[in-house]
C-alpha cells in the first residue's frame, strides 16, 4: 500500500502565478481534505472532496480551488498567487473519521 | 477564534520520562480527538485517537486521556526515546459533517534527550 501520495514535493513560484498540486488517496480511501500547514503552526483546513464535490469548505479565499476525478485523486489550484501562500499544503484521505496524511508540497511564492 | 488550544508549546524531557502534552476544545459538537506526531519535512502521522464516550485509550507507549466536563484531553507518552523527538498535534473533528475538517492545535515541539 503506498499510502496517500502527493507531487511534486517542492515547488518554486512568482506572485501572481497559478499553482496545481496533486494527490492520490491511500488504497480504498475516497476522501480527500486538503490542508495548509505555514510554518510553526497547525495545518490548517482549506477544503474536502467526496464523490467529486467539494463538501465541506474552511476560510479560505476563491482563489483556493479544487478537484476530485473519478478514482478519488485530487488536485488543488491557487490563482494569483500570494507571498502569503507559501506554506506546506497536505493532502489527507480517508474512508471515515481516520485521516492519514501524505508528505506535503512545499510552495515557495517569491 | 482558536477552538483547539494545546500547551506547552515546547518540552525537553529526559529518556524514559513521560511527556504529557494537553488540549482544550471549545466546540461541543467535536467528537473525534486525534494525536498525530510529525517530523521536520513530512507530514503528520497518526498516532492514536480517541471518541468522548471513553475516558482513556493505551496503543503502544502512547496514551490518551480524556474529560468530557473539562474539555480536555491530554497525550502521555510512556518510556520516552530520542526517537520520540518530534511535533506533536492535536485535533477535534465532528464526525457529523458540516464542520471546518479537523481543527488542529499550534503543535508541541518535543525533545526527548539522551
Amino acid at each position: 500500500d503506498a499510502g496517500v501520495t502527493q507531487s511534486p514535493t517542492h515547488l518554486i513560484k512568482t506572485r501572481g502565478q497559478q499553482v496545481t498540486l496533486r494527490c492520490s488517496p491511500k488504497s480504498g480511501h475516497d476522501t480527500v481534505s486538503w490542508y495548509q500547514q505555514a510554518l510553526g503552526q497547525g495545518p490548517q483546513f482549506i477544503f474536502q472532496y467526496y464523490e467529486e464535490e467539494e463538501r465541506q469548505r474552511g476560510n479560505f479565499p476563491d482563489r483556493f480551488s479544487g478537484h476530485q476525478f473519478p478514482n478519488y485523486s485530487s488536485e488543488l489550484n491557487v490563482n494569483a498567487l500570494l507571498l502569503g501562500d507559501s506554506a506546506l499544503y497536505l493532502c489527507a484521505s480517508s474512508s471515515d473519521t481516520e485521516a492519514f496524511f501524505g508528505q506535503g508540497t512545499r510552495l515557495t511564492v517569491v | 477564534q482558536q477552538q483547539v488550544k494545546q500547551s506547552p508549546q515546547s518540552l525537553i524531557v529526559q529518556k524514559g520520562g513521560i511527556p504529557i502534552i494537553n488540549c482544550a476544545y471549545e466546540n461541543t459538537a467535536f467528537d473525534y480527538f486525534p494525536w498525530y506526531q510529525q517530523f521536520p519535512g513530512k507530514g503528520p502521522a497518526l498516532l492514536i485517537a480517541i471518541r468522548p464516550d471513553v475516558s482513556e485509550k493505551k496503543e503502544g507507549r502512547f496514551t490518551i486521556s480524556f474529560n468530557k466536563s473539562a474539555k480536555q484531553f491530554s497525550l502521555h507518552i510512556m518510556d520516552s526515546q530520542p526517537g520520540d523527538s518530534a511535533t506533536y498535534f492535536c485535533a477535534a473533528l465532528y464526525s457529523g459533517g458540516g464542520a471546518d475538517g479537523l481543527t488542529f492545535g499550534k503543535g508541541t515541539h518535543l525533545i526527548i534527550q539522551p
